[in-house]
């Protein structure tokens, strides 16, 4: 199983549906995640953390399944400004420094009108 | 600008050139990582300095990638004798945590290294 790995999509949806898209990580040790996203030919920005079970800001919700070894990001009520990149992050398997973050190979959203 | 700064921000060489590309990382973040982007993949990691050692280099690609950072400020990643299969976006990030989780990495716009 890879480091971490994500549904490539393309999930395409209405303004105003709720999408969810899942990431799986092969390290049981990790106790940190993070969704980045990144705007098409910009940089990745934070989105969330998550450090236990999930965590939720407005309209987007992270949760975490540690049994079965993923991640979600739940977005509801999607507008056209979501679309972009998702990133699914957590320290490197192996890692307990504070180096090494390993990237997912991202999520493409596209919400259209 | 209170950004991480990368720069240049376009190169264009020819295979077998040697390139610099530096970054310039936020004030006062100890920690700085560089990735790079090949079109349409995920980042892969490349180095991670904290401070001016760079505990990790585990992910440059080969002997011909090489980076130093100095003053505990700006890094410098050098590729000698370019190849085409170096043509990437060459991201840097900083942030500010010095022990467990690295917390919010700050990347800079990119440099887009192409290799004719």
């Amino acid at each position: 199983r890879k480091e971490v790995e994500q549904d490539p999509g393309p999930f395409n949806v209405p303004e105003g549906a709720t999408v969810a898209f899942n990431c799986t990580y092969s390290n049981s040790a990790s106790q940190s995640f993070f969704w980045y996203r990144q705007d098409c030919r910009k940089e990745p920005k934070l989105l969330m953390s998550v450090y236990s079970s999930g965590n939720e800001d407005g309209r987007f919700t992270a949760q975490l399944n540690r049994a079965s070894q993923y991640i979600s990001l739940l977005i509801r009520d999607s507008k056209l400004s979501d679309s972009a990149t998702y990133l699914c992050v957590l320290p490197a398997a192996g890692g307990t420094s504070y180096g090494k973050l390993t990237f997912g190979q991202g999520t493409i959203l596209t919400v259209h009108p | 600008g209170a950004g991480v700064s990368q720069s240049p921000s376009n190169k264009v060489t020819e295979k077998g050139k040697d390139v610099e590309l530096r970054c310039d990382p936020i004030s006062g973040h100890t920690a700085l990582y560089w990735y790079r982007q090949s079109l349409g993949q995920g980042l892969e990691f490349l180095i991670y300095f904290q401070g001016n050692s760079a505990p990790d280099k585990s992910g440059l690609p080969s002997d011909r990638f090489s980076a130093e950072r100095t003053g505990g400020s700006v890094s410098t990643l050098t590729i000698q004798r370019t190849q085409q299969e170096d043509s990437a976006v060459y991201l840097c990030a900083s942030s500010a945590r010095t022990s467990g989780s690295p917390g919010e990495l700050f990347f800079g716009e990119g440099s887009r290294l192409t290799v004719l």
